[in-house]
C-alpha cells in the first residue's frame, strides 16, 4: 500500500494568515503517461462529511475559493489556504488515488 | 446534483453480518465510467478506504478486509451496497458512500468526487 504522511498533525493560524499543511507519499504517485499526479485534498469541517477541495494536486473544484491552491509532484505535496478565514477551520485529507487500495493521510487539524 | 443516501442498521451485533445500502439520485449507477464506493471513519479517527465498484461488475479491495467484504450494485434501484461480515467493534464506524471519478484503468476508481452524509454503526458485544 502506498502510505501518506501529512505534517503537522494539527496546526493553529491566525485569520487572514498562510496556513500551510504537507503531505508525503511513500512512492511516487505521478504517472509518467500523462504526467498528473493523483493526489487530491479533502477538507472535512466538524460533523459533516468530507468534501474534495482539490484533486491532480492543484486543480480546485469549481466551488473552490481560490485562497486554497495545491502545489507539488511525484511524492511531495503542499495545501496552502492563503489568508485565513473562520470557515476554513476543519480537519485536511490528502489521499492518494493512483492505484487501489486508495488511502488518505492522517489528518491535519486546522485551528484558528 | 448527485446525492448519494446511506441506509440500514445502525447497531450490529459482534460476529455477524453489516449491511448498509446507497441510493444514488440525480445520476445513473449504470450508463457511465463512474465507480462507486464505501469509505469508514471510526470516531474521532481519520479515513479508510474499503472498496469500490462499477456497474459491469470490476471491483477492488482493501485486501485486508478481502474476504470479509462484499460490494454489489442494483442498477434497476439505482443503488449499490456493503455487506462486511463477523464484524468486531473494531468495525464501528460512520461509513460513506462515495462515488468516485473515472481512473487509470478502465472500470478502475479515481477521484472520490462526491460523499453520502455517513452512517454511524456501532458494534455491540
Amino acid at each position: 500500500d502506498i502510505v501518506m504522511t501529512q505534517s503537522p498533525d494539527s496546526l493553529a493560524v491566525s485569520l487572514g494568515e498562510r496556513a500551510t499543511i504537507n503531505c508525503k507519499s511513500s512512492q511516487s504517485i505521478l504517472h509518467s503517461s500523462n504526467r498528473k499526479n493523483y493526489l487530491a485534498w479533502h477538507q472535512q469541517k466538524p460533523g459533516q462529511p468530507p468534501k474534495l477541495l482539490i484533486y491532480w494536486a492543484s486543480s480546485r473544484e469549481s466551488d473552490v475559493p481560490d485562497r486554497f491552491s495545491g502545489s507539488g509532484s511525484g511524492t511531495d505535496f503542499t495545501l496552502t489556504i492563503s489568508s485565513l478565514q473562520a470557515e476554513d477551520v476543519a480537519v485536511y485529507y490528502c489521499q492518494q488515488y493512483y492505484t487501489t487500495p486508495h488511502t488518505f493521510g492522517q489528518g491535519t487539524k486546522l485551528e484558528i | 446534483q448527485l446525492q448519494l443516501q446511506e441506509s440500514g442498521p445502525g447497531l450490529v451485533k459482534a460476529s455477524e453480518t453489516l449491511s448498509l445500502t446507497c441510493t444514488v439520485s440525480g445520476g445513473s449507477i449504470g450508463s457511465s465510467s463512474y465507480c462507486w464506493g464505501w469509505v469508514r471513519q471510526p470516531p474521532g479517527k481519520g479515513l479508510e478506504w474499503i472498496g469500490s465498484i462499477h456497474y459491469s461488475g470490476s471491483t477492488y479491495y482493501k485486501p485486508s478486509l478481502r474476504g470479509r467484504v462484499t460490494l454489489s450494485v442494483d442498477t434497476s434501484k439505482n443503488q449499490f451496497s456493503l455487506k462486511l461480515s463477523s464484524v468486531t467493534a473494531a468495525d464501528t464506524a460512520v461509513y460513506y458512500c462515495v462515488r468516485h471519478a473515472p481512473g487509470r484503468g478502465t472500470y478502475s476508481p479515481g477521484v472520490l468526487e462526491y460523499w453520502g452524509q455517513g452512517t454511524l454503526v456501532t458494534v455491540s458485544s
